[in-house]
């Protein structure tokens, strides 16, 4: 079983709509991550908080707006997506990295979106 | 952006044969990861490696930190129906400034199929 909670699993909206993804961990981490993923393909980071500041936006379309309300949670806020946003959507947390050693991050189930 | 070669790109074995497959770069890294992806789930961690030259494994799993820095491998020995999935190496480079130094870089991922 994970230890990184997303939910929905699946999720189908249409272009219009606004709808948030879940992720939520307790293993104490400060660091979180979201990431898109294609089928088959690695993960592609998207956003990182660190110590629940953004540190990292990978030049992510700003109709994707992360949140992380405490250091248990991250939300992804989503408005007027494309079809081309029909992805996995993968949460991860981990120890903040720092310059002599990384932790590894641990990885949620993801969220299915289907954009029609 | 930087990049991991990883291969083969797929495998289609025998179950009971060995398995390997492997991650090389122009960059030094600090961290290996090796991650295993099954259909409807999120990437799971099964090993770490920290330094150069180390060797891990975990059951049947192996795998290595290249002395160099710039590779990793894994091996799956006796492999099992079960060992069916997507493997990914993934690193964090070691000059990477900043923020960065948390960074993933996935390689483009094996897929592995067993046949009994």
């Amino acid at each position: 079983d994970t230890e990184v909670t997303q939910t929905p699993k699946h999720l189908v909206m249409g272009m219009t709509n606004k709808k948030s993804l879940k992720c939520e961990q307790h293993m104490g981490h400060r660091a979180m991550y979201w990431y898109k993923q294609k089928a088959k393909k690695p993960p592609e980071l998207m956003f990182v908080y660190s110590y629940e500041k953004l540190s990292i936006n990978e030049s992510v379309p700003s109709r994707f707006s992360p949140e992380c309300p405490n250091s248990s949670l991250l939300n992804l806020h989503l408005h007027a997506l494309q079809p081309e946003d029909s992805a996995l959507y993968l949460c991860a947390s981990s120890q903040v990295p720092h310059q002599l050693g990384n932790q590894p991050q641990h990885f949620g189930d993801g969220t299915r979106l289907s954009i029609l | 952006g930087q990049q991991l070669n990883q291969s083969p790109q797929s495998m289609f074995i025998q179950e009971g044969e060995d398995v390997s497959m492997n991650c090389t770069s122009s960059s030094i890294f600090n961290t290996w990861l090796w991650y295993k992806q099954e259909p409807g789930e999120g990437p799971v961690l099964l090993i770490a490696l920290y330094k150069a030259g180390e060797l891990t494994s975990n059951g049947r799993l192996t795998a290595q930190f290249g002395i160099t820095r710039k590779d990793s491998f894994l091996n799956i020995s006796a492999s099992i129906p079960s060992d069916v999935g997507i493997y990914f190496c993934a690193g964090t480079i070691s000059n990477a400034g900043g923020t960065s130094y948390g960074k993933l870089t996935f390689g483009q991922g094996t897929i592995l199929t067993v046949h009994p």
